[in-house]
């Protein structure tokens, strides 16, 4: 079966550094997407890694390991705003995404 | 970069009553179009996945007669809540691909939060 596997819950503070750990299961892998969702609002794009490796963003980034069914998601110099939840999504072999309960992520002063 | 917008973004209907949302894309051609529901505190669940011209394939458990999908023209689709009931309340929200660029990644709507009472 396809399966996503990522902390329910992570607090942080203000400043610092945190990294959301995703493991996944699919049927078929066309890459692995990390997405930002606000309470109450629509999921925004993050990244898309879909050769291994370290993408980085500003602030953002993102690691993939295809062989270990394994992604992070780097977040450094945390600010309030960060608290959201943060949805790590791979692609099946049919192009969809495949979404968990995502991470909630709590920064505190 | 590309803009989903869905509108209505809240809507309060009583129930028996059909509600539309409405998703469009701006700028660029949503040759597929995905509509998902999101429960508090759960993960969003896929309902259907449309293309243009074609019927939209629905996820098991999802009632295609109650939940009417339209994808008429590659920039417009539309979600059809049939004789809606309360346990139909939902946050409801739209993606679109543009077309084979996986890397810009899948565009969301605002979403829409529909309540019925």
């Amino acid at each position: 079966g396809q399966n996503i596997d990522q902390p329910t819950e992570m607090t942080a503070t203000e400043g610092a550094i945190v990294q959301i750990n995703c493991t996944y299961q699919t049927s078929g892998f066309n890459g692995l997407f990390w997405y930002q969702q606000h309470a109450g609002e629509a999921p925004t794009f993050l990244s898309y890694n879909v050769l291994d490796g370290l993408e980085e963003k500003g602030r953002f980034s993102s690691f993939l390991s295809r062989s270990k069914g394994y992604s992070y998601l780097l977040l450094k110099e945390l600010q309030m705003k960060d608290s959201a939840s943060y949805l790590c999504a791979p692609l099946d072999s049919n192009y969809q995404l495949i979404w968990g309960a995502g991470t909630k992520l709590i920064i505190k002063p | 970069g590309a803009v989903v917008s869905q509108h209505p973004s809240w809507v309060i209907c009583k129930s028996g009553t059909s509600v539309k949302i409405e998703c469009r894309s701006l700028d660029f051609q949503a040759t597929t179009m995905f509509w998902y529901r999101q429960f508090p505190k759960q993960s969003l669940m896929l309902m259907a996945t449309s293309n243009e011209g074609s019927k939209a394939t629905y996820e098991q458990g999802v009632e295609k007669d109650k939940f009417l999908i339209n994808h008429a023209s590659l920039t417009l689709s539309t979600l059809t809540v049939t004789s809606a009931h309360p346990e139909d309340s939902s946050f409801y929200i739209c993606s679109a691909r543009d077309g084979d660029r996986v890397v810009n990644g899948y565009t969301f709507g605002s979403g829409t939060r529909l309540t019925v009472v």
